[in-house]
């Protein structure tokens, strides 16, 4: 079955760090490019990061950069977000998402996504 | 940044109703452009992507046009399993991806 299932989500304080895991299955997870894409509580979808499919290339929004960072374990089938200095406006699910192109560089939109998961920042 | 402004923000519709959504780029964004149906409580869908090319398994009624900076998500006989948000999103400026502010499909 063709799927991503985040996990990692939860309350955290301001200022604290938290690391998302994304677990792939049904498709060649090594050969996609991947993506962090969240939504604040009622609000609309805004893009996190982007990872190659190998691994060599990362992306950031101006948003994030500095605090987080992706990476991915193509021998587990799994992506990861690691968020540090988190602030309120962090507040939001999140999602991981498959690149609609194989390999190279990607194309930059998403066809497939998790089913997400929440992470609230509040002291 | 590109900019997307979608319109309207919402809309009341009936089933078989023929609904049009409309994303206007700030720049020319040479057809790329994705269309997302997302229903409450779950992750975004794929719909179209290059603008008009329909992503395997959704259904015909759903199409897109559209060139330069204004794009076109049609659904030709609304079914009421696609009352949702609906967003689109520009990836001709990566890795500054940008989505519009959603438009939200309700029934009449």
């Amino acid at each position: 079955q063709v799927q991503l299932v985040e996990s990692g989500g939860g309350v955290v304080q301001p200022g604290g760090s938290l690391r998302l895991s994304c677990a792939a299955s049904g498709f060649t997870f090594s050969s996609y490019g991947m993506h962090w894409v969240r939504q604040a509580p009622g609000k609309g979808l805004e893009w996190v990061a982007f990872i190659r499919y190998d691994g060599s290339n990362k992306y950031y929004a101006d948003s994030v950069k500095g605090r987080f960072t992706i990476s991915r374990d193509n021998s587990k089938n799994t992506l990861y977000l690691q968020m540090n200095s988190l602030r309120a406006e962090d507040t939001a699910v999140y999602y991981c998402a498959k690149d609609g192109k194989l390999g190279d560089y990607g194309d930059w939109y998403f066809d497939l996504w998790g089913r997400g998961t929440l992470v609230t920042v509040s002291s | 940044d590109i900019q997307m402004t979608q319109s309207p923000s919402s809309l009341s519709a009936s089933v078989g109703d023929r609904v049009t959504i409309t994303c206007r780029a700030s720049q020319g964004i040479s057809n790329s452009l994705a269309w997302y149906q997302q229903k409450p409580g779950k992750a975004p869908k794929l719909l179209l992507y290059a603008a008009s090319r329909l992503e395997s398994g959704v259904p015909s009624r759903f199409s897109g046009s559209g060139s330069g900076t204004d794009y076109t998500l049609t659904i030709s006989s609304l079914q009421p399993e696609d009352f949702a948000t609906y967003y689109c999103q520009q990836y001709y400026s990566t890795p500054s991806l940008t989505f519009g502010g959603g438009t939200k499909v309700e029934i009449k």
